[in-house]
């Protein structure tokens, strides 16, 4: 059974760095077979799609965050990571990490971690 | 990348069909047979429920159909159901090698 869990700071402060770890379990990043992908969702609001990385490393980004994201892997902890800099309110939501079913759908989710922009 | 266009609500009484449209570009929709959808029941995660266009999830309700015809795919529900109350996602995948994801629909059954 394949589980992933998000953890980090809760409480992010504006212009700071939220940075967040997906720990999976259940299937190993360096199988090489997935893209693994980090979606947000602000309170109330839709899903967005952050990025996606690879277990070489490899990444692919929403061309409207690329400028503040970066997605990375560690293979020997079976971790992956999302960093955001210069956050503002706008970057309060809930982070969620996930593995496709596929090549392109999700079909494994973490529950989420919310992670609030505030001063 | 612009977020796909979905309605932001859809209603129908309990038996009845919805259709759930989502349109996108020459880029993504019209580009690629990876259009997929989501369910979002309030407080949890999303669940995949076709993937590929039309191909339904392990698991998902025949009720559950889908297509797509050139840069625009449709959710159909049919024998609505109390239980299909919820948010409604589409999501493609695009010539930039991301994915974009629809603004969301909420279904009500009346």
């Amino acid at each position: 059974q394949v589980r992933l869990q998000e953890s980090g700071p809760g409480l992010v402060k504006p212009s700071e760095t939220l940075s967040l770890t997906c720990t999976v379990s259940g299937d190993a990043i360096s199988s090489m077979t997935y893209y693994w992908g980090w979606i947000r969702q602000p309170p109330g609001k839709g899903l967005e799609w952050i990025g996606s990385v690879y277990y070489s490393g490899s990444t692919s980004y929403n061309p409207s965050l690329k400028n503040r994201v970066t997605i990375s892997v560690d293979l020997s902890k079976n971790q992956l990571f999302l960093n955001l800099t210069s956050v503002t309110a706008a970057d309060t939501a809930v982070y969620h990490c996930a593995r496709p079913s596929g090549g392109t759908y999700y079909g494994y989710w973490g529950q989420g971690a919310l992670v609030t922009v505030s001063p | 990348q612009s977020a796909l266009t979905q309605p932001a609500s859809v209603s129908g009484s309990p038996g009845q069909s919805i259709t759930i449209s989502c349109t996108g570009g020459s880029s993504d929709i019209g580009a690629y047979n990876y259009v997929s959808w989501y369910q979002q029941h309030p407080g949890k995660v999303p669940k995949i429920l076709i993937y590929d266009v039309r191909h339904r999830s392990p698991g998902i309700s025949s009720r559950f159909s889908a297509s797509k015809s050139g840069n625009t795919a449709s959710l159909t529900i049919s024998g609505l159901q109390a239980e299909d109350e919820a948010d409604y996602y589409c999501s493609s995948y695009t010539s930039a090698y991301t994915i974009v994801f629809g603004g969301g629909t909420k279904v009500t059954v009346l």
